[in-house]
């Protein structure tokens, strides 16, 4: 059963515009959120992260949302560039250390900028 | 500062050897991590470890095995390989086990 999921595999926008990628989760304990970057033949790099207590989390152009009724979660990326072209990870854990303290990721789903 | 290394980049194994897939990292993490990366699959947790001395079972443990002697090194060893270990295996580290993670720049294994 998986905990963290990305459902769109796939995500084309216009460059320049917005990019909003989403994440739903299904374990209670989960209460910090990452969302990782990859580019091909690299590693997943961190990119932004939220906790619970929070419902939004900016950086530059990057913004995470968190509802927690919902348990679901997004990111924004405005105004959206080619080299922002990548495979997105969402990530969830628990702060509280055990069995779900270590990072749960989802499929992934790869965002293309168009010129 | 290198962060986190693996070894090899890539590799092609037979099936039925053993391998053991090299990861050190010089950031004094004290959790590290083992996934593999499938398409349509996402990064699947292997083995992990919170701290040098203790290694813990992640999503898809079997057929691998980790050891966690030091703080820097976490190796993965494929005892007898498969095709299904075919994979990209990254390694990770974070200074606590659930805080951002750091990632290697994987090693591409194909298990023929």
């Amino acid at each position: 059963d998986q905990q963290v999921k990305q459902n769109s595999p796939s995500l084309s926008v216009q460059e320049g515009r917005i990019s909003i990628l989403n994440c739903d989760y299904t374990n209670s304990m989960f209460d910090y959120f990452l969302w990782y970057k990859k580019y091909p033949a690299e590693g997943p790099t961190f990119l932004i992260s939220i906790s619970s207590i929070k419902d939004k989390n900016e950086d530059g152009r990057f913004t995470v949302f968190l509802n927690k009724s919902a348990k679901h979660l997004s990111l924004h990326i405005v105004p959206s560039q080619p080299g922002d072209s990548a495979v997105y990870f969402c990530a969830a854990s628990a702060l509280v250390p055990g069995a779900n303290s270590k990072l749960t990721f989802g499929k992934g789903i790869t965002l293309s900028v168009r010129p | 500062i290198a962060g986190i290394t693996q070894a090899p980049t890539s590799q092609i194994l037979a099936a039925g050897r053993r391998m053991t897939l090299r990861c050190t990292q010089d950031m004094r993490h004290n959790a590290m991590y083992w996934y593999r990366q499938d398409l349509g699959l996402g990064l699947r947790l292997i083995h992990y470890s919170n701290t040098a001395g203790t290694t813990g079972k992640g999503e898809v443990p079997d057929g691998y095995s980790v050891s966690r002697a030091n703080t820097d090194d976490f190796p993965l060893t494929l005892a007898s390989a498969v095709p299904s270990q075919t994979s990209v295996y990254f390694c990770a580290s974070s200074a606590l086990s659930y805080t951002e993670a750091f990632f290697g720049q994987g090693t591409r294994l194909t298990v023929v």
